[in-house]
């Protein structure tokens, strides 16, 4: 079970937009709309952004989008943010019933 | 409020065993799916296990199958994570987390507990 596949880092200037790229196989990624992003700030809990592909809980702004291409989902970030840096994790249901992370990603706002 | 909170974590020799214990408030703990996700100190995230909301099914990542248990108390709304044959890869901050009922991802989570595998 190696974890999903993610850019190390990734930044940005504030307004911008960046993504996120989520990498897996045909047993997680691929097989089902089960992926789910969670952001972390230094010292905190993760915490859920996106769920099943492209949904947002209650309170997470509309500035977080998601997407998914075949084994590849996509987190955007649109007008990027001070407080949108933090690290990204990517997270995908498989086909041993279990769950996988992504490897994760730092953000910088530049 | 949803609140989560873990104990139990402390520092072990390798080979040793552990019980960590994860509280839980502010909802229907009977229905709702339970989730400990582990990240050593510096590093990313990892799930560790799952169990289902009447303790009917579990599942682990390859990681930890055989060595860890999971299990739950819905009358005491406890969660918890037996560790045995613990080894120096097994140190990280551990996290319980919540799926809402039918859903796959992880809604809410707790601050997490420490355990360090070292001689």
């Amino acid at each position: 079970q190696s974890a999903l596949t993610q850019p190390a880092s990734v930044s940005g200037s504030p307004g911008q937009s960046i993504t996120i790229s989520c990498t897996g196989t045909n047993n997680d990624v691929g097989k089902y709309n089960y992926v789910s992003w969670y952001q972390q700030h230094p010292g905190n809990a993760p915490k859920v952004i996106i769920y099943d592909v492209n949904n947002r809980p209650s309170g997470v702004s509309n500035r977080f989008s998601g997407s998914k291409s075949g084994n590849t989902a996509t987190l955007t970030i649109s007008g990027l943010q001070a407080e949108d840096e933090a690290d990204y994790y990517c997270n995908s249901y498989t086909t041993s019933s279990t769950r996988l992370f992504g490897s994760g990603t730092k953000v910088t706002v530049l | 409020e949803v609140q989560l909170v873990e104990s139990g974590g402390d520092l072990v020799r390798p080979g040793g065993s552990l019980r960590l214990a994860c509280e839980v408030s502010g909802l229907t703990f009977s229905r709702t799916w339970m989730h400990w996700v582990r990240q050593p100190p510096g590093k990313g995230l990892e799930w560790v296990s799952r169990i289902d909301s009447d303790a009917w099914s579990s599942t682990y990542a390859d990681s930890v199958k055989g060595r860890f248990t999971i299990s739950r108390d819905n009358a005491k709304n406890m969660l918890y994570l037996q560790m045995t044959s613990l080894r120096p890869d097994d140190t990280a901050l551990y996290y319980c987390a919540t799926s809402p009922s039918g859903e796959v991802y992880l809604d809410s989570w707790g601050r997490g507990t420490l355990v360090t595998v070292s001689s």
